[in-house]
């Protein structure tokens, strides 16, 4: 098993649709927990942190159960611009594991 | 925020040479930086943590002996993919940690994609 397994993807969305990623992670030590963003042939980018009481920025809503090992990431009002990869991301220590990443591809 | 330099972005080598990766924290101490490596469509793989001063760890399967890393400051890893190969022909990314940050973020540099004749 995979410490961190996200959905497979890709997923194909219309614009303005709403789209959730899930992640779950197997090691129970992990303290932080990201998603990032990566476009295609570039490095990855830090999309938010997620923290246990859930947090928000514009679009997109983070939520981490730690109870269940699983993270979320919500994308509301989907846009062309938001075709990428999602990577969700753990980390404890200095060890730091990423997921294989989700691709949505948000069309018009 | 943390900004993280890569160099070269893009390099054509022949079979056989080898090629040095440098991955620069500009406004931070990074005592561990990470190198990935990125087939096409692939997710990151983690090749080895590297920390300023002492010896790389590397991850199970990766070859210290061809992949050498060297973090001889607070600022500066290097890579060096020694002998290259068609096969070793990827995407390679460096990231770091602010170690007076205490988020656990990953500073990404931007990526330096080896293409090996």
């Amino acid at each position: 098993r995979k410490e961190v397994e996200q959905d497979p993807g890709p997923f194909n969305v219309p614009e303005g649709a709403t789209v959730a990623f899930n992640c779950t992670y197997s090691n129970s030590a992990s303290q932080s927990f990201f998603w990032y963003r990566q476009d295609c042939r570039k490095e990855p980018k830090l999309l938010m942190s997620v923290y246990s009481s859930g947090n928000e920025d514009g679009r997109f809503t983070a939520q981490l159960n730690r109870a269940s090992q699983y993270i979320s990431l919500l994308i509301r009002d989907s846009k062309l611009s938001d075709s990428a990869t999602y990577l969700c991301v753990a980390t404890g220590g200095f060890k730091t594991i990423f997921g294989a990443g989700t691709r949505l591809f948000v069309k018009a | 925020g943390a900004v993280v330099s890569q160099h070269p972005s893009r390099v054509i080598c022949k079979s056989g040479t080898s090629v040095k990766i440098e991955c620069r924290s500009l406004d931070f101490q990074a005592t561990t930086m990470f190198w990935y490596r990125q087939f096409p469509k692939q997710s990151l793989m983690l090749m080895a943590t590297s920390n300023e001063g002492s010896k790389a760890t590397y991850e199970q399967g990766v070859e210290k002996d061809k992949f050498l890393i060297n973090h001889a400051s607070l600022t500066l890893s290097t890579l060096t993919v020694t002998s290259a190969h068609p096969e070793d022909s990827s995407f390679y990314i460096c990231s770091a940690t602010d170690r007076l940050r205490a988020t656990g973020e990953l500073f990404f540099g931007e990526g330096s994609r080896l293409t090996v004749l």
